[in-house]
């Protein structure tokens, strides 16, 4: 099984619609998470920190279930320019240190 | 804003030929990081640096090298390109973040370096 998992997608969302997606995790002593945004060829960028009461930025919310040991992320009202690929990012302390993991991602493509 | 900078965008190589794959951050970030990308396997972690001199293996360090002589430059290599070795590689830098210290998680990457090899 994978450290972190994804559904790769591709979700087809008409512009203004609501688009919703997981990503789980296996280790349970995972600390942070974080969603990243990767437009084709590309590099990713940080979208936003996971925090464990949920939280909101514009029209992205993200979400921390501990107990499913899943996390997700809501994207509201989406615009064209939403169309991307979202990667998940746990983070954990191991011998060497602090070690992120991502997930496969998740592509969005919103239509007109 | 932090500037995360590979020497190549795009390489072709042949098979059996040494790689050098650059990277410099000019944020003095202590951590800097080597990932490859491949569809349906998603970003996977080569080799980390902490310090200078520091490297420590990630998920899928054999056929790779690395090199941090001074903190802003990070390079790969590799020693014997192979075909299996045809991917997108990625450099990233950020931050050290201690134990107990919130952590951003925040990496600042490089624009990728795509290496085919024949």
């Amino acid at each position: 099984r994978k450290e972190v998992e994804q559904d790769p997608g591709p979700f087809n969302v008409p512009e203004g619609a609501t688009v919703a997606f997981n990503c789980t995790y296996s280790n349970s002593a995972s600390q942070s998470f974080f969603w990243y945004r990767q437009d084709c060829r590309k590099e990713p960028k940080l979208l936003m920190s996971v925090y464990s009461s949920g939280n909101e930025d514009g029209r992205f919310t993200a979400q921390l279930n501990r107990a499913s040991q899943y996390i997700s992320l809501l994207i509201r009202d989406s615009k064209l320019s939403d169309s991307a690929t979202y990667l998940c990012v746990v983070s954990e302390w191991g011998a060497a240190g602090n070690k992120l993991t991502f997930g496969g991602g998740t592509r969005v493509l919103v239509k007109p | 804003d932090v500037k995360v900078t590979q020497s190549s965008r795009y390489l072709v190589k042949r098979t059996g030929e040494k790689v050098f794959l650059e990277c410099v951050q000019d944020m003095d970030h202590e951590n800097m990081f080597w990932y490859r990308q491949d569809p349906g396997l998603g970003l996977r972690l080569i080799y980390f640096s902490y310090d200078v001199k520091m490297k420590e293996k990630g998920d899928i360090p054999e056929g790779y090298s690395v090199s941090r002589e001074k903190k802003e430059r990070f390079s790969l290599i590799l020693e014997s390109a192979s075909t299996n070795q045809t991917s997108m590689y990625l450099c990233a830098s950020r931050l050290s973040t201690l134990r107990g210290q919130g952590d951003t998680g925040e990496l600042f990457f490089g624009e990728g370096s795509r290496l085919t090899v024949l």
